[in-house]
């Protein structure tokens, strides 16, 4: 099983400011990555998929970064609406799909 | 726009079944396109992979739950089921379906997800 491991578990950053999660695969999982939104008392929205690819109706001051382990999600500039847990899950060793543990982003 | 929403009892027993549906209305499981999932997430917790059925019936399970799971699938109604056998507390947790985008394994779309606790 590939074991996908993010940091940190809580970030706390001011609106406005740019917020940069981590994302960590034991093994390669090519760009086979997608990150998820959730919001408290609702499902995870999908966010990115192959590493980069914003989701319909994502805004771009989302995007996503890397390839092999080590991937990136940013925010360049905070809302208000994007407090919340963000998940990355590979989907390289399809059917057998893992996530991450969750980033927290707060407000500063 | 494609919608699913699961349905099924809130509490069940220690030991017992616990049953849910997944509706999906806006679109076709029949259509061959996707493969149709089940995540949970107990409470505060992370996101886990339970299992995914294509409209055929061909179904796949995450190894560690895979002696308790069955997915099924009823294609005239446009739903998929889960059964998940012989429950105990850890298994209280919130249950998402949702859609596999393009059969690649990331999650397009998601049902709302419903609680189910396992308490006596």
């Amino acid at each position: 099983e590939i074991v996908m491991t993010q940091s940190p578990a809580t970030l706390s950053v001011s609106p406005g400011e740019r917020a940069t999660l981590s994302c960590r695969a034991s093994q390669s999982v090519s760009s086979n990555l997608a990150w998820y939104q959730q919001k408290p008392g609702q499902a995870p929205r999908l966010l990115i998929y192959g590493a980069s690819t914003r989701a319909t109706g994502i805004p771009a001051r989302f995007s996503g970064s890397g390839s092999g382990t080590e991937f990136t999600l940013t925010i360049s500039s905070l809302q208000s609406e994007d407090f919340a847990v963000y998940y990355c899950q590979q989907y390289n060793n399809w059917p057998l799909v893992t996530f991450g543990q969750g980033t927290k982003l707060e407000i500063k | 726009q494609v919608q699913l929403q699961e349905s099924g009892p809130g509490l069940v027993k220690p030991s017992q079944t616990l049953s849910l549906t997944c509706t999906v209305s806006g679109g076709s499981i029949s259509s061959g396109d996707y493969y149709w999932s089940w995540i949970r997430q107990p409470p505060g917790k992370g996101l886990e992979w339970i299992g995914y059925i294509y409209y055929s019936g061909s179904t796949y399970y995450n190894p560690s739950l895979k002696s308790r799971v069955t997915i099924s699938v009823d294609t005239s109604k446009n739903q998929f089921s889960l059964k998940l056998s012989s429950v105990t507390a850890a298994d209280t947790a919130v249950y998402y379906c949702a859609r596999v985008s393009d059969s690649s394994g990331y999650l397009d779309y998601w049902g709302q997800g419903t609680l189910v606790t396992v308490s006596s």
